[in-house]
C-alpha cells in the first residue's frame, strides 16, 4: 500500500484555469505538507497542516488554497493558473509527536504543466 | 535564519569507489539534519537523520553521514558506490526552535553520477 498518495500524477492545463491536487496518507501521521519543486529541482515548502490546522503558510500567492478535511488528507487548489505555476508539487507527512524529529514521507509528486 | 548548502551541483565517481556528497548548514541552535534521495520522476526517500548522539549516523542502502559541529557539516558518504546509487541527493535541516512546525529547509540538491 502506498503510504502517501497524490492524484493526479500529471496535469496539463491552460493558463487561467483552476485545478486541484489531492493527497492522502495512511501512515497515521498528524502533520501534512505541500512542497513545490521547480525546474531546477529546488524544493520549497508551501503549506503545513497539523491535525487539520494550518501551521505554516509561506509566501505563496493566495491563488493557492490548501484544504485539510481530516488529518489524513491535504488537498491543494490553485485558481487562475499562471505559467510560473508549472512545477512538481509534492505532498508529505510526518508525525509531530516525535517533537519535530520525525522524517518526512513524500508522495510521488504531481507534475503540473501550464500552457 | 536557518539554511543549508550543498556546494556541488554534481559528483562523479566510479563504481566501487567511495563517495562523498557535501552539506553545510546554518541554524541558531543544535540542528536536526536529514538526507533524502530522489530518483528520476519519483518522490523523495528518507536515507538517514541526525538528531543527537553519535556523530556518525548509518542509514539506508549502506549510506552514512558524519555530523561535524565545528565545521557545521553533515556530509553523506558510502564506502563503495553502485551504479544504482545515481540519483539526486538532498540535505535538509530543521531548526529545533521551529520543531513544532516540522518545517524542513532543503539544500539545492547534488546529482550523483556513478559510472561503471
Amino acid at each position: 500500500d502506498t503510504a502517501v498518495s497524490q492524484t493526479p500524477k500529471y496535469l496539463v492545463t491552460q493558463m487561467g484555469n483552476d485545478k486541484s491536487i489531492k493527497c492522502e496518507q495512511n501512515l497515521g501521521h498528524d502533520t501534512m505538507y505541500w512542497y513545490k519543486q521547480d525546474s531546477k529541482k529546488f524544493l520549497k515548502i508551501m503549506f503545513s497542516y497539523n491535525n487539520k490546522e494550518l501551521i505554516i503558510n509561506e509566501t505563496v500567492p493566495n491563488r493557492f488554497s490548501p484544504k485539510s478535511p481530516d488529518k489524513a488528507h491535504l488537498n491543494l487548489h490553485i485558481n487562475s493558473l499562471e505559467l510560473g505555476d508549472s512545477a512538481v508539487y509534492f505532498c508529505a507527512s510526518s508525525q509531530h509527536g516525535t517533537g519535530g524529529t520525525g522524517e518526512l514521507f513524500f508522495g510521488e509528486g504531481s507534475r503540473l504543466t501550464v500552457l | 535564519a536557518q539554511s543549508v548548502a550543498q556546494p556541488e551541483d554534481q559528483v562523479n565517481v566510479a563504481e566501487g569507489n567511495p563517495l562523498t556528497v557535501k552539506c553545510t548548514y546554518s541554524v541558531s541552535g543544535n540542528p536536526y539534519l536529514f538526507w533524502y534521495v530522489q530518483y528520476p520522476n519519483r518522490g523523495l526517500q528518507f536515507l538517514l537523520k541526525y538528531i543527537t548522539g553519535d556523530n556518525l549516523v548509518k542509514g539506508s542502502y549502506g549510506f552514512e553521514a558524519e555530523f561535524n559541529k565545528s565545521q557545521t557539516s553533515f556530509h553523506l558518504k558510502k564506502p563503495s558506490a553502485l551504479v544504482s546509487d545515481s540519483a539526486l541527493y538532498f540535505c535538509a535541516v530543521r531548526d529545533p526552535a521551529s520543531s513544532n512546525t516540522g518545517k524542513l529547509i532543503f539544500g539545492q540538491g547534488t546529482t550523483l553520477q556513478v559510472k561503471p
